[in-house]
């Protein structure tokens, strides 16, 4: 069966630091990977997503970016991160016709 | 990308059905509706979808209007872990991609 692992679970990071999430999924190949951030009391916001190695397409515009190394692999980073970058942010994986599957997320705090 | 409406809480009573409201009235013709649900600082768990007829799993069954233009979600025995974040979504696609367009969601609170 297919699994979705994130890392870390909590991250606590000082304003101008830079960022790396990462994001594996296992059991299947040339998935969808999806990047989506969570802020406080608020609906899920798509960031990234990506439809193979070295494709990455962004929904908005923002302080973040994504890469994929991998087939399994998508990596959420940041030069220089803000106060606005906090939240709680969630990484899936999806084929066309299927559902999207979310990992357990990692909650971001900016001091 | 069709924008849905939810209630923004619900509460059901322990063991009672919980019957979940959306609205959805500009959805296309090969849209499909899902439903997600949120339990607090996990990430959203997929319940069911569907895109005409009703459908029904070991979670829940979805009842989609005629028109489409709306759907209901029915817990048939709600338990204290079914309380959390519910979402309806219409889900669009971009080439190879399906994107997910979450709302605020209904928050359900199953009671004792």
């Amino acid at each position: 069966s297919q699994t979705i692992h994130q890392w870390p679970a909590t991250l606590v990071q000082p304003v101008g630091s830079p960022l790396s999430l990462e994001c594996t999924v296992e059991g299947t190949s040339n998935p969808n990977l999806y990047w989506y951030r969570q802020a406080a009391g608020r609906g899920l916001q798509l960031l990234f997503y990506s439809v193979g190695i070295g494709q990455i397409s962004s929904e908005v515009p923002q302080n973040l970016s994504a890469s994929r190394p991998q087939d399994r692999q998508f990596i959420l980073s940041s030069k220089k991160l803000l106060l606005s970058d906090s939240g709680f942010y969630l990484c899936a994986w999806g084929d066309r016709n299927q559902p999207q599957h979310f990992g357990d997320g990692t909650r971001l705090s900016i001091l | 990308d069709a924008k849905t409406t939810q209630p923004p809480s619900m509460d059901c009573a322990e063991g009672r059905a919980a019957n979940l409201p959306c609205n959805h009235s500009t959805i296309s013709g090969n849209e499909y509706v899902y439903w997600y649900r949120q339990i607090h600082s996990q990430g959203p768990q997929y319940i069911i979808h569907g895109l005409k007829n009703n459908e029904t799993n070991e979670m829940a069954s979805l009842i989609i209007t005629e028109d489409r233009k709306s759907s209901t979600l029915i817990l048939p025995h709600a338990t204290l872990r079914d309380t959390a974040v519910y979402y309806c979504i219409v889900r669009s696609y971009t080439g190879t991609a399906s994107k997910l367009t979450f709302g605020t969601g209904t928050r359900l609170q199953v009671m004792l």
